[in-house]
């Protein structure tokens, strides 16, 4: 079993729309929850972290954790074609040292 | 502050040669890693090194070695390149901590033929 499993998508929504992407993990002891943005032939960039149970909001965007469910959520709001692109969510482990792990990544197309 | 650096951008090498990565950070962060990213698998962590002087396997360090040169630089060997060592290689580093985060470097596009 992954640590990490996201639906590869692509997941196609209009633009304006409301984008939810979905993120399940396996380890009860995870500690930190992220999403990172994608570009195509670009680096990981951080969008949101989430430490704990609830919503967190920054501007478009709102991060939802559930770790009864083991169920991480990020919703963008009034998605733009510039929101297009490959949405991943990470995990950190570890007390004495931070593991991070990686799901597969979501591509999200936002069509005009 | 330049962030995350990572040198060569490119790099296209024959079965059997050597190359080493290179990644700089300036931001005083303690814990570097070194990940392969391939389609459809995500991010792979290699190796990575928790502080200054120390480095540890990660999930496919096979046909891969470190070296933590100070807290700013930490490299990443390929003693006898493959074609399946063909990948985007990504070098990320954290301050540590409760709330730590991960930042990248811009990734190292490399090519085994």
């Amino acid at each position: 079993q992954k640590e990490v499993e996201q639906n590869s998508g692509p997941l196609s929504v209009p633009e304006g729309a409301i984008a939810s992407l979905n993120c399940t993990y396996s380890d009860r002891g995870s500690q930190s929850f992220f999403w990172y943005r994608q570009y195509s032939g670009k680096s990981p960039e951080l969008i949101m972290s989430i430490y704990s149970n609830g919503d967190k909001e920054d501007g478009r965007f709102t991060a939802q954790l559930n770790k009864a469910s083991q169920y991480v959520s990020l919703l963008i709001r009034d998605s733009q074609p510039s929101d297009s692109a490959t949405y991943l969510c990470a995990v950190r482990q570890g007390h004495n040292f931070n593991k991070f792990y990686f799901g597969s990544g979501t591509k999200l197309n936002v069509k005009p | 502050n330049a962030g995350v650096t990572q040198t060569p951008k490119f790099q296209v090498l024959k079965t059997g040669q050597s190359m080493t990565l290179q990644c700089a950070q300036d931001m005083n962060h303690n814990s570097m890693y070194w990940y392969r990213q391939d389609p459809g698998m995500g991010l792979r962590l290699i190796y990575y090194s928790a502080s200054e002087g120390t480095t540890d396997k990660g999930e496919v360090p096979n046909g891969y070695n470190v070296s933590r040169l100070n807290k700013r630089e930490f490299s990443l060997r390929l003693e006898s390149a493959a074609p399946s060592q063909t990948s985007v290689y990504f070098c990320a580093s954290s301050v540590g901590g409760p709330e730590d985060t991960q930042y990248f470097g811009p990734g190292t596009r490399l090519t085994v033929l």
